[in-house]
């Protein structure tokens, strides 16, 4: 079946740094999703991409829909404890709208 | 508004037990859904909903049932619980691919 590759699998963050991951796919979406997923807690969207070459922002996050609409990108500014947590990117693999396929998930640490 | 409420939020069976994981919406949403969340793996769909009457199987349904009598409702079933099924379900529901998710539950099969 369709496969969202995620990278890094998990990051350490710094208070104050910009932080950037990624989602590949092996073929093309014609959307693309951000969430995030708090321990305890369901993943939130944040942030959904419908167009190739799309640039969108929400608050300190960042996201693009890759050109080749095989990917796509997640950037986080001036990070905060309370980025911390699983970023997850998904996409409907069809036409079928709500199916959703995700990416295995990029873990955002606290730097010790 | 609630948006999607799952009950219960933890539970532990013994392999070979059933038992029916509830799932809520109030958003009115047609389009439901069941994922199983497990280590490095991201989510998986189990089944999905498109309305009342219809359900239809996602990447991982073996060993799951799901029905759909009502537009708010969406239960899923473990008729004969395996430890394999240990992991973390949500349910969602949405429209126009964005996805609303419930809290999870939390399933140990020991």
């Amino acid at each position: 079946g369709q496969q969202l590759n995620q990278s890094p699998q998990s990051m350490f963050i710094q208070e104050g740094e910009d932080v950037s991951m990624n989602c590949t796919s092996s073929s093309i979406f014609n959307t693309w999703l951000w969430y995030k997923q708090d321990p305890g807690e369901g993943p939130v969207l944040l942030i959904a991409l419908y167009k190739a070459g799309e640039l969108t922002s929400n608050g300190r996050l960042t996201a693009q829909f890759g050109i080749t609409r095989k990917d796509s990108f997640l950037n986080i500014s001036a990070s905060i404890p309370s980025d911390v947590g699983i970023y997850f990117c998904a996409g409907p693999p069809d036409a079928a709208g709500n199916k959703l396929t995700f990416g295995g998930g990029t873990r955002v640490l606290v730097k010790p | 508004n609630a948006g999607v409420t799952q009950t219960p939020k933890f539970q532990v069976l013994k392999t070979g037990q059933s038992m029916t994981l509830q799932c809520a919406q109030d958003m009115n949403h047609e389009y439901m859904s069941w994922y199983r969340q497990d280590p490095g793996m991201g989510l998986r769909l189990i089944h999905y909903s498109v309305g009342a009457g219809i359900t239809d199987q996602g990447e991982v349904p073996n060993g799951y049932n799901v029905s759909r009598s009502t537009t708010e409702d969406f239960p899923l079933r473990l008729l004969s619980a395996a430890p394999s099924q240990t992991s973390v379900y949500f349910c969602a529901t949405g429209e126009n691919t964005e996805a609303f998710f419930g809290q999870g539950t939390r399933l140990t099969v020991v």
